[in-house]
């Protein structure tokens, strides 16, 4: 399967405190998107990193992807209660128009 | 506001019913994706539509089927429903091409007792 895979699948952390989400994929691809979905909700997109981008910010969010290890990661810097959510992270490839998403980060933020 | 509306929000029906599962996508958008989304398997994609046109397929089962109409909205057709097919379904858009992200709905849930 072409299914990224993500870790841990639940983190439970204390308000102000960084988060970090991993994402391993196994297929060469051309971008990696990661995006966050509330209970229920739809999914919303946060950040795109390009295959020949190793590092990403977006205001308290930072990506890293490593090609080399077929993985990524998201940290969430000083998180807050409102950040509790899923987050999944999805993989674009070369030739094909579909995105492949992983089976996502519960996170919850305890205040 | 993702400016991708699906319709019905919440759907209940009893097995070996069809239903029918309706997006439109964000202005000027040409590319529609459905994704299933249910406990065990996460979020599956099922198929896409450009302008019209079928271009990808995914994990979805000759029970079901979909189409995009001329005016770009889209509909998934679902029957010979089985209690296995109650999940969460999402449409997604995004204007054209292999990158950029997806603008998803906020879903369909479907029900199935």
């Amino acid at each position: 399967s072409q299914q990224g895979e993500e870790d841990p699948q639940a983190l439970s952390i204390q308000e102000g405190e960084n988060a970090t989400m991993n994402c391993s994929y196994k297929t060469s691809i051309n971008n990696l998107q990661w995006y966050r979905q509330n209970s229920g909700r739809g999914l919303v997109h946060l950040i795109l990193t390009r295959s020949n981008e190793r590092e990403k910010h977006s205001g308290r969010l930072r990506v890293t992807l490593d090609t080399s290890k077929k993985s990524s990661s998201l940290l969430i810097t000083a998180s807050r209660a409102a950040d509790t959510a899923s987050y999944f992270c999805a993989t674009g490839f070369q030739g094909a128009q579909k995105l492949v998403f992983g089976q996502g980060t519960r996170l919850t933020i305890n205040p | 506001d993702s400016g991708v509306t699906q319709t019905p929000k919440h759907l209940i029906t009893a097995t070996g019913q069809r239903v029918t599962l309706r997006c439109s996508p964000r202005s000027g958008d040409l590319s529609v994706y459905w994704y299933q989304q249910s406990l065990d398997q996460g979020l599956q994609f099922l198929i896409q539509y450009y302008n019209g046109e079928e271009r990808a397929k995914g994990n979805i089962l000759e029970r079901f089927s979909a189409q995009q109409f001329p005016d770009l909205h889209s509909e998934l057709n679902l029957s010979s429903l089985e209690l296995g097919d109650s999940a969460l379904y999402f449409c997604a858009s995004r204007r054209q091409g292999e990158t950029g992200e997806l603008f998803f709905g906020e879903g369909s849930r479907l029900t199935v007792l």
